[in-house]
């Protein structure tokens, strides 16, 4: 099973917005809802930010939102913030498995 | 507070064997599937399997089917992976989490941290 594809390395300003894509097939992203996100500051564990696509868990930030489309998911961050610096995971079942498959992970750097 | 607790940092010569731990609390620990993620020095993460507490039904993704052994003890909330013969390759650290399949993984465990040199 091979890796969602996810941009190596993203990078904003404060305050702006960007995007992470997450491009799977239509045995994992494109056919069901189970995409989530995860952040992942080097030396911590990773922390769940995204699940089933759109939903946010209590205590994740509004600026956090997830999208599909197709065969392509995707992480917006608005507002960047400074402590958004970290790497960033998308998942998403797989029928291939029927386990999750995680992406290849984006970089996101905050200039 | 729901939390995952993993055993400590381990170095291991290559050809020995390990066993590593996820202590769950918090929540009823047999409800719910803990999946084991490995990341190696500066590579992504990778799911190893899933485990269901309650009836040790064990998932494994190909890459690792035959390589590690993933159990769970109920009785002590704990699951496990082990390996019987360490490869240098095995150098990583691993997580466990709960949620797998379906679910995401929403608790995590800090980490074990494995080191296999000769």
């Amino acid at each position: 099973q091979s890796a969602l594809t996810q941009p190596a390395s993203v990078s904003g300003s404060l305050g702006q917005s960007i995007t992470i894509s997450c491009t799977g097939t239509s045995d994992d992203v494109g056919g069901y809802n189970y995409v989530s996100w995860y952040q992942h500051h080097p030396g911590k564990a990773p922390k769940l930010m995204i699940y089933e696509v759109i939903n946010r868990p209590s205590g994740v930030p509004a600026r956090f939102s997830g999208s599909k489309s197709g065969n392509t998911a995707s992480l917006t961050i608005s507002g960047l913030q400074a402590e958004d610096e970290a790497d960033y995971y998308c998942s998403s079942f797989t029928s291939t498995t029927t386990l999750g498959v995680f992406g290849t992970g984006t970089k996101v750097t905050v200039l | 507070e729901v939390q995952l607790v993993q055993s400590g940092a381990e170095v291991k010569k290559p050809g020995e064997s390990l066993k590593i731990s996820c202590k769950g609390s918090g929540y009823t620990f047999t409800n719910y599937w803990i999946g084991w993620v490995r990341q190696m020095p500066g590579k992504g993460l990778e799911l190893m399997g899933i485990i269901f507490p309650d009836d040790s039904d064990t998932r494994y993704s190909p890459s690792f089917q035959g390589q590690v052994t993933i159990s769970a003890d109920k009785s002590i909330s704990a699951a496990y992976v082990q390996w019987s013969s360490l490869k240098a390759s095995d150098t990583a650290m691993y997580y466990c989490a709960v949620g797998g399949g379906n679910d995401a993984f929403d608790i995590w465990g800090q980490g074990t941290m494995v080191t296999v040199s000769s």
